[in-house]
């Protein structure tokens, strides 16, 4: 099994710029999470769907963030716009039990210029 | 400005010699515990889980030890290698509703092995 994959591994972009971050889970997984990491905050969950559904979406820091997961294989997080306290990396994980051995991406490294 | 981030704490050993990271929890709800490795420019990579159920268990040179008296996990690592240099993170969750899916993560521990 190829593990989840996230792209782009590394986004620079511009203040006020639209990004999509993409993630593919690992076949079978019915849980997905996206998750942010910081060195003023750690590693925070922002977001976790079960079966494409979003269940707990209370981490999003605010509206310019989006997630959405139009079939099992695939889910975005979208923020527009961006803003230079958004840099940070951002990763996807994915897991058959829920909370059990969630399973994380390489993770996509965003800087906010 | 000066950028201030979480100071982690860290723990420095000889190659050989066995590791003990600790974690301290919050929720006396949490019944479910995991740790996880993260090496620099990695995502976090699964070790191992217990129960609440559980005080203890054991897989390969890896030991984790529950003591939910006083909210306390513990990582062991036998015979530490200089692969085992990374970022150790415990991470808790506890049942129930829309917390089920959510992992609440430590802030990590740097452990540095030493040839």
């Amino acid at each position: 099994d190829a593990g989840v994959i996230q792209s782009p591994r590394h986004e620079v972009t511009e203040m006020g710029q639209e990004v999509t971050l993409r993630c593919k889970p690992i076949s079978g997984h019915d849980y997905l999470f996206w998750y942010r990491q910081t060195m003023m905050r750690g590693l925070e969950l922002l977001i976790y769907f079960n079966n494409n559904v979003p269940i707990d979406d209370s981490g999003m820091p605010e509206d310019r963030f989006s997630a959405k997961m139009p079939n099992a294989s695939f889910s975005t997080l979208k923020i527009q716009p961006s803003e230079p306290r958004d840099s940070a990396v951002y990763f996807c994980a994915s897991s058959f039990y829920g909370r059990d051995k969630q399973y994380f991406g390489p993770g996509t490294r965003l800087t906010v210029t | 400005g000066e950028s201030v981030g979480l100071h982690l704490p860290t723990l420095s050993v000889q190659e050989g010699d066995n590791s003990i990271i600790n974690c301290a929890y919050s929720n006396s709800a949490s019944d479910y515990f995991i740790w996880y490795k993260q090496e620099s420019g990695k995502g976090p990579q699964f070790i191992i889980d217990i129960r609440s159920n559980m005080d203890k268990r054991q897989g390969q040179r890896v030991t984790v030890l529950l003591n939910k008296t006083v909210k306390h996990l513990s990582l062991q690592i036998a015979a530490t290698q200089p692969g085992d240099s990374a970022v150790y993170f415990c991470a808790e969750a506890s049942a129930g509703g829309t917390s089920y899916g959510k992992l609440t993560f430590g802030q990590g521990t740097i452990l540095t092995v030493h040839p």
